[in-house]
This record gives C-alpha cells, structure tokens and sequence, in this order.
C-alpha cells in the first residue's frame, strides 16, 4: 500500500509569492490534515479536512488555506509568503475523523528567501 | 501556551540500556496520547499510543506509562538499540478531535 505522498519535496520562493503544495493520502483514508514543522516550534497544526470540509483549523494567519478534493487528496497554499514561513509541511492521513493515529508523509521543505 | 512539553531536547543513552523519554502536558480535556519517531528527511512514524482509560501500554521494546493526576506520560525503550537514534514526539489529542497536539521533541541518542 503506498504511503502519504508529498509534493514538491523542496522549493525555494521569495518573499511575497504564494506557494502550493499537494498531497496524495493513503488509498481510504478520508482524513487529511497538516502540520508545519519549525526547529523552535516542533509540529504546529494548520487544519484537518474530513470528505472536502475543513473540520479544524490551527492558530495560523488567513495566507495559510488548504482544501480536499472528491479524492481526499489536498493541497495547501501560502500566499504572500514571509520569511518565518520556511519550515517543513507535513501532510498526514488517517482512516476516518478522531482515529488517533497519523500517518506522515516526508514532507515539502519550503525555504523563503 | 504550549500544551504538550518535552523538556529534554536531547537524551543520550549506551546501547542495552533503558532509555526513559518524558512529556508534561497541561490540558486535562486530552484523553489519547501517541509519541511519534522522526528521522531526519521522513515524516514521524507512529510507535506507540495510550488511552487516558490505561496507565500502561506495551509494544515489544516500548512502553508507554501515563500518570493522569500528574498530567505526565513516559516512553520506555528496553534495551535501546542503535537504530533507535532519532528525534522522539509526544503528541495528544482529546475526543473526536483529529487535532494532534505535539511537543517539541527530545532526539534520543543510542551511543555503541
């Protein structure tokens, strides 16, 4: 069974461009959510989707959108990117809402020049 | 406010021995506790998890023990093996909530 797949795996943007970055959830899953992951903050939630609605949303400024397509899988956009915003986005998914357990995939390394 | 600490950025033990990693946390609506492994360039991998209705759970060479009045949550690792070396997280979440709430991470070093 294939893992979460995360993509691009690195990118490097200026300040003010937007990015996007995709996920691809394992095969069933339903729930997808993300994370971002700094080396001060560890694992920050950004938000959860569950069936195309976003049913959480972390602490995180309006640039930071997402959505879930019909096939669960899910992008997330960051537009008018800051320098604080180079980090490790992490995608995750489980079998169904409250499951517990996530399963991570390698991430999107994002560096913001 | 960060909910779920680690106060041990960094552990290093000989190989063999018991490696005891440690997490605080302050919100008392969590009810579901996992740690996670991390090695450099991959997304965490699931180890192990407890429920607020156990104190103590077994997988093989890991053990999660939750002491709920001290808000407190221990992973054994017996016997620490080198590929064990990686960065450890304690997550937690509370009912019906997807949300994973993490701490900072303690990165466990197995010494030969």
């Amino acid at each position: 069974k294939a893992g979460v797949t995360q993509t691009p795996r690195y990118l490097i943007k200026t300040r003010g461009q937007q990015v996007t970055l995709s996920c691809s959830p394992i095969s069933g899953h339903r729930s997808v959510s993300w994370y971002q992951q700094t080396p001060g903050q560890g694992l920050q939630f950004l938000f959860e989707y569950f069936s195309e609605t976003q049913r959480n949303k972390g602490n995180f400024p309006g640039r930071f959108s997402g959505r879930q397509f019909s096939n669960s899988r899910s992008e997330m956009n960051v537009s008018t990117l800051e320098l604080g915003d180079s980090a490790l986005y992490l995608c995750a998914s489980s079998p169904s809402q409250g499951a517990g357990e996530l399963f991570f995939g390698e991430g999107s390394r994002l560096t913001v020049l | 406010d960060q909910q779920v600490k680690q106060n041990s950025p960094s552990l290093s033990v000989q190989e063999g021995r018991i490696s005891i990693l440690n997490c605080d946390y302050t919100n008392s609506m969590f009810d579901y506790f996992l740690w996670y492994k991390k090695y450099p360039a991959e997304g965490p991998t699931f180890l192990i998890s407890i429920s607020s209705i156990k104190d103590k759970n077994e997988d093989g060479r890991f053990t999660v023990f939750l002491n709920k009045s001290a808000k407190h949550l221990s992973l054994h690792i017996v016997p620490s093996q080198p590929g064990d070396s990686a960065v450890y997280f304690c997550a937690a979440k509370d009912f019906g909530n997807e949300k994973l709430t993490f701490g900072t991470g303690t990165r466990l070093t197995i010494i030969p």
